[in-house]
């Protein structure tokens, strides 16, 4: 079972549509949780960190229910160019110094 | 340089080559981590150094692939007798330390073994 599981999607929605993500996460230990966004062929590139209060960032919003061990991503006001690949990331257990656990990432399309 | 540089962008290999794959962290950023990322899937870990130290490889699939950092900035990732099942995008990243902070990720080596 991997560690941190997204739905694949994907998900197409319309111009100026909200959208909701959600992940959950396996270790309870876990200490840091990121939302990255992926473009086709390109490097993950850090949308924003979760806090344990949730965190908005302009048109997005992020979630984190540690006793649930899920995290949500929100889009408001979806735009043709959030079309990408968003990965939900949890850092990993101690044995793996901080490095970071990805999902397999949501894809989304957003359509004019 | 400003971001994380790998070298090279793509690599094509005969199955059975050696490759060995670049990667230039931000300049000052102690903790280096390579990942492998398949098509349609997440980056997955395979190795973590501190300066020069490996700290991690774990998440190294097999004893053909191996990494280095020897002298705590350029690290090389390289692979042995290169398998199909190599293919993939070799992603490196660096963070100035590694507690808890966001890693910054090079473009990637996309790698085809033939």
């Amino acid at each position: 079972r991997k560690e941190v599981e997204q739905d694949p999607g994907p998900f197409n929605v319309p111009e100026g549509a909200t959208v909701a993500f959600n992940c959950t996460y396996s270790n309870s230990a876990s200490q840091s949780f990121f939302w990255y966004r992926q473009d086709c062929r390109k490097e993950p590139k850090l949308l924003m960190s979760v806090y344990s209060s949730g965190n908005e960032d302009g048109r997005f919003t992020a979630q984190l229910n540690r006793a649930s061990q899920y995290i949500s991503l929100l889009i408001r006001d979806s735009k043709l160019s959030d079309s990408a690949t968003y990965l939900c990331v949890v850092n990993a257990d101690s044995n793996s110094g901080y490095a970071l656990n990805f999902g397999k990432g949501t894809s989304l399309l957003v359509t004019p | 340089g400003a971001g994380v540089s790998q070298s090279p962008r793509y690599k094509v290999a005969k199955r059975g080559q050696d490759v060995a794959l670049r990667c230039d962290p931000i300049s000052g950023h102690v903790s280096l981590f390579w990942y492998q990322q398949a098509l349609g899937q997440g980056p997955e870990f395979l190795t973590y150094f501190q300066n020069e130290a490996q700290l991690d490889k774990s998440g190294l699939p097999s004893d053909r692939f191996f990494a280095e950092r020897p002298e705590g900035s350029v690290s090389t990732l390289k692979i042995q007798r290169t398998q199909q099942e190599d293919s993939a995008v070799y992603l490196c990243a660096s963070t100035q330390d590694s507690l808890n902070q966001p890693q910054h990720f090079g473009d990637g080596t996309r790698l085809s073994i033939l």
